[in-house]
């Protein structure tokens, strides 16, 4: 079964602080990765693909490892409007973009 | 603001009502999607609509019925429901469904069935 495995958290940190959130997949074809965020009784929103070579957005890195099959992302100087529910996806091989497999996700909770 | 528009926004219906849910998107996306989110759960697809047909249906059951009037519009039509789907319905779009391109969701319609 194709899985995507997260640290369910939560992750409390204070203002200012860096947290990092891994994320595991079983399927070594996936081929797309996402991070997105999701608010209390909010929809998804798309925070970051995350691309081979790495990419960062503001205080946003996001890493891919294909060897080690997991994706990571890293928040810098956290601000509590950070604080969310953090989901990690992945797109299948050779599939439609039905077969986007969500991560449970990881809640992240920032206090002043 | 996102850019796919969901209404209604809340909607209660008893268990013999008919309603329907609809989206909206005008990015010009080719595929678009219903999902179904329960707390603290991630979503979990229904339907994937691929230029206009319907690609996917996860063995949804025949209470929910989907229909894509245009590229633009998809709608969730819902009869007979249990209390067991209340839920977060949230539509979906991407650039295309066969590539890499993400999902922009809707902000969902909060569905309650008593």
């Amino acid at each position: 079964r194709k899985e995507v495995e997260q640290d369910p958290g939560p992750f409390n940190v204070p203002e200012g602080a860096t947290v990092a959130f891994n994320c595991t997949y079983s399927n070594s074809a996936s081929q797309s990765f996402f991070w997105y965020r999701q608010d209390c009784r909010k929809e998804p929103k798309l925070l970051m693909s995350v691309y081979s070579s790495g990419n960062e957005d503001g205080r946003f890195t996001a890493q891919l490892n294909r060897a080690s099959q997991y994706i990571s992302l890293l928040i810098r100087d956290s601000k509590l409007s950070d604080s969310a529910t953090y989901l990690c996806v992945v797109k299948d091989y050779g599939g439609s973009q039905g077969n986007l497999i969500f991560g449970k996700g990881t809640k992240l909770s920032v206090k002043p | 603001d996102t850019e796919v528009t969901q209404t209604p926004k809340h909607l209660v219906m008893g268990m013999t009502n008919k309603k329907s849910l609809k989206c909206e998107q005008h990015m010009g996306h080719r595929a678009m999607y219903w999902y179904k989110q329960k707390a603290k759960k991630p979503p979990e697809l229904m339907f994937v609509y691929s230029y206009e047909k319907l690609s996917i249906n996860e063995s949804v059951p025949s209470r929910f019925s989907p229909e894509c009037p245009n590229s633009s519009l998809l709608n969730l039509h819902l009869h007979a429901l249990q209390p067991e789907d209340s839920a977060l319905y949230l539509c979906a779009s991407s650039q295309d469904p066969g590539q890499g391109s993400p999902l922009h969701f809707g902000n969902g319609t909060r569905l309650t069935v008593t």
